[in-house]
């Protein structure tokens, strides 16, 4: 089975701009989660999509969106980016069975940096 | 959100044993995870335990989790200069698919 993929792995933008990443998730698996990863901060969750409806968020700013499409690839967007989004940006999938054991993987992160 | 502690550094020497230590705030926890981190990469997952369990074991790593207290470890047994790398430990709870992770442990092997 593939693992899951990040596109792009690096990206740089200015101040102002905005941003699309893309997370494919591994076949069969319909939850997406987002996290964003500083040195400051550590790993911080950003939101989840299930069955291409947010289940759950974290306290991030209406900045930062995402959506996912009917095969469970999905895209997070940073809007009017700032230079504190400079992160590494992971996603990983899980089955998404709620109550259940589940076990969350990771790709390997896109990398943003803001000028 | 949830508190998940970890110190933030530790270093061993090469074949001695790790111990990285966890505690986590919610009692409603249904599983536990270390997951590690190499540089510039995403995170693998290394193990887990169910909140029922006190141990675990899966070749050089033991868990060891203490629910009353809430902390969690793990111990790497003769540890590598390749086990050097960031080690987090995430819980998810049962209230949803949403798991919650430390701040990270970063291991430093001395050969």
């Amino acid at each position: 089975k593939a693992g899951v993929t990040q596109t792009p792995r690096y990206l740089i933008k200015t101040r102002g701009q905005q941003v699309t990443l893309s997370c494919s998730p591994i076949s069969g698996h319909r939850s997406v989660s987002w996290y964003q990863q500083t040195p400051g901060q550590g790993l911080q969750f950003l939101f989840e999509y299930f069955s291409e409806t947010q289940r759950n968020k974290g306290n991030f700013p209406g900045r930062f969106s995402g959506r996912q499409f009917s095969n469970s690839r999905s895209e997070m967007n940073v809007s009017t980016l700032e230079l504190g989004d400079s992160a590494l940006y992971l996603c990983a999938s899980s089955l998404g069975l709620a109550n259940r054991q589940e076990t969350q993987y990771f790709g390997p992160g896109t990398r943003l940096l803001v000028l | 959100g949830e508190d998940v502690e970890q110190s933030l550094f530790l270093s061993v020497r090469e074949g001695d044993s790790s111990v990285i230590n966890c505690t986590y705030t919610d009692s409603s926890s249904t599983y536990l995870y270390w997951y590690k981190q190499e540089p510039g990469a995403g995170l693998q997952l290394l193990t887990y335990i169910f909140s029922n369990m006190d141990m675990k074991q899966d070749q050089r790593l033991t868990v060891l989790l203490n629910k009353k207290d809430k902390h969690l470890s793990l111990r790497i047994a003769d540890t590598q200069t390749g086990d050097s790398a960031i080690y987090f430990c995430a819980e998810m709870l049962n209230t949803g698919n949403q798991f919650y992770f430390g701040t990270g442990t970063s291991l430093t092997v001395i050969p």
